[in-house]
């Protein structure tokens, strides 16, 4: 079946420092893998996304890349901002025909960025 | 653009009743999906509707039932509370056509606790 395994948190760090966050994957087919990033009393909020093996999704300064080979999606940041203190989810999707496309999620590293 | 709403934002129930959570999808969405979020680990997928019907299920006993009206937006009704049951529940919404997109837009979610 379909799993996503997040590094544990709580993840530490001083302003900017680099950040990784280590995502694999197990997944049936050919999933799109995605980081979403929830802060405090919100909802998720989608950070980057990648469809196919190699892509590399990025915004707001974070980057993923999809390894197949690995089954790997890490999450970086060359350099935090106290803002980015939230906690991240590592998640999968596959688009499976007449049944819809299911997301299956980790369970999230909280980030906390000091000055 | 309104994305994802839900409502009420929390909600304080005793084990034993039955509660009823709301979500007006984002505009030009026509999928609704369901997730369960329990303090400290990520969301787990409840159900889908699309089309009015129940599409996809996840691993949730039947206490946990949906709708989904003519306008696409959607009730989680969930009876006979547990405790167990507190948690997040965050409602994403997706455009079927769009369904190889692999995306879904989170609205900030409803807090139930149960007591």
């Amino acid at each position: 079946g379909n799993s996503v395994t997040q590094m544990e948190g709580p993840v530490t760090l001083s302003e900017e420092a680099f950040l990784t966050i280590n995502c694999t994957y197990t997944a049936t087919g050919y999933p799109s893998l995605f980081w979403y990033v929830q802060y405090p009393g919100e909802g998720l909020q989608l950070l980057l996304k990648a469809t196919k093996a190699d892509d590399k999704g990025s915004n707001k300064g974070f980057e993923a890349t999809y390894r197949k080979e690995t089954t790997s999606f890490h999450l970086e940041k060359g350099s935090v901002q106290v803002s980015d203190s939230a906690v991240y989810f590592c998640a999968l999707s596959e688009s499976l025909s007449n049944t819809g496309n299911q997301f299956y999620f980790g369970t999230g590293t909280s980030l906390t960025v000091i000055p | 653009d309104a994305g994802v709403t839900q409502s009420p934002t929390h909600l304080i129930k005793t084990r034993g009743q039955q509660v009823t959570l709301r979500c007006s999808p984002k505009s030009g969405h026509d999928t609704v999906s369901w997730y369960q979020q329990a303090l400290g680990q990520g969301p787990q997928f409840i159900f889908q509707y699309y089309e009015e019907e129940e599409r996809q299920r996840g691993n949730f006993p039947d206490r946990f039932s949906g709708h989904q009206f003519p306008n696409y937006s959607s009730e989680l009704n969930v009876n006979a509370l547990l405790l167990g049951d507190s948690a997040l529940y965050l409602c994403a919404s997706s455009l079927e056509r769009a369904r190889l997109l692999n995306e879904q837009f989170f609205g900030p979610g409803t807090r139930l606790t149960v007591l």
